[in-house]
């Protein structure tokens, strides 16, 4: 596509459910990035894929998350059991193998 | 974002220059980026500059790097309406894992007055 894509746009669900957000890359990008980004901050580091492959995953808050890329292209990032704490925004960002990272809208999460 | 340093607001008249700084840690980061988030848009990236160079031009926009006191600027030449936005600074690392993370700001939120 002509650029980064991700669905939902907003999600609301209630706390203990999981969730699933989408990320569509930049076409032939080979580097695919997850940041979180709570209200009134910077986005911070999640997880990065090189291609199919989660080369880091250190950004990862703990256990309930989880990210996946299994053909190398679409990335889904799952978060089960959400908390409260879980509400932010979740970007994905693409690279086509220089340093320079394109975003997506980003998903808006909201856990009640 | 502690890591990266910016005011959080700053207020111009238009057509004004506006001036956004930054100051970030690591001295080891290639590039230095300057990322542009507008309400419900995405994180736009505006320009960045290679760590070796000093000074990049790119239409209204300046960016200044001083390496040795790691501080980063962004000017905006003739700042319009259409320029309110929240500005993020960002130096990019790269990790032992081998991936280049980004760590970013708290961002400026620029107001320009008509």
């Amino acid at each position: 596509g002509a650029g980064v894509s991700q669905s939902p746009r907003y999600k609301v669900t209630k706390r203990g459910q999981d969730v699933a957000l989408r990320c569509d890359p930049i076409s032939g990008h080979v580097s695919l990035y997850w940041y979180r980004q709570a209200l009134g901050q910077g986005p911070e580091f999640l997880t990065y894929f090189n291609y199919e492959a989660q080369q880091d995953k250190s950004g990862l808050p703990n256990d309930r998350f989880s990210a996946e890329r299994p053909e190398g292209s679409i990335s889904t990032l799952t978060i089960q059991r959400t908390e409260q704490r879980d509400s932010a925004m979740y970007r994905c960002a693409s690279s086509g193998g220089t340093d320079t990272q394109y975003f997506g809208p980003g998903t808006r999460l909201t856990v009640l | 974002g502690e890591d990266v340093e910016q005011s959080l607001f700053l207020s111009v008249r238009e057509g004004d220059s506006s001036v956004i700084n930054c100051t970030y840690t690591d001295s080891s980061s290639t590039y230095l980026y300057w990322y542009k988030q507008e309400p419900g848009a995405g994180l736009q990236l505006l320009t960045y500059i290679f760590s070796n160079m000093d000074m990049k031009q790119d239409q209204r926009l300046t960016v200044l790097l001083n390496k040795k006191d790691k501080h980063l600027s962004l000017r905006i030449a003739d700042t319009q309406t259409g320029d309110s936005a929240i500005y993020f600074c960002a130096e990019i690392l790269r990790s032992g894992a081998g991936s280049y993370q980004l760590t970013f700001g708290k961002g400026t939120k620029l107001s320009v007055i008509p």
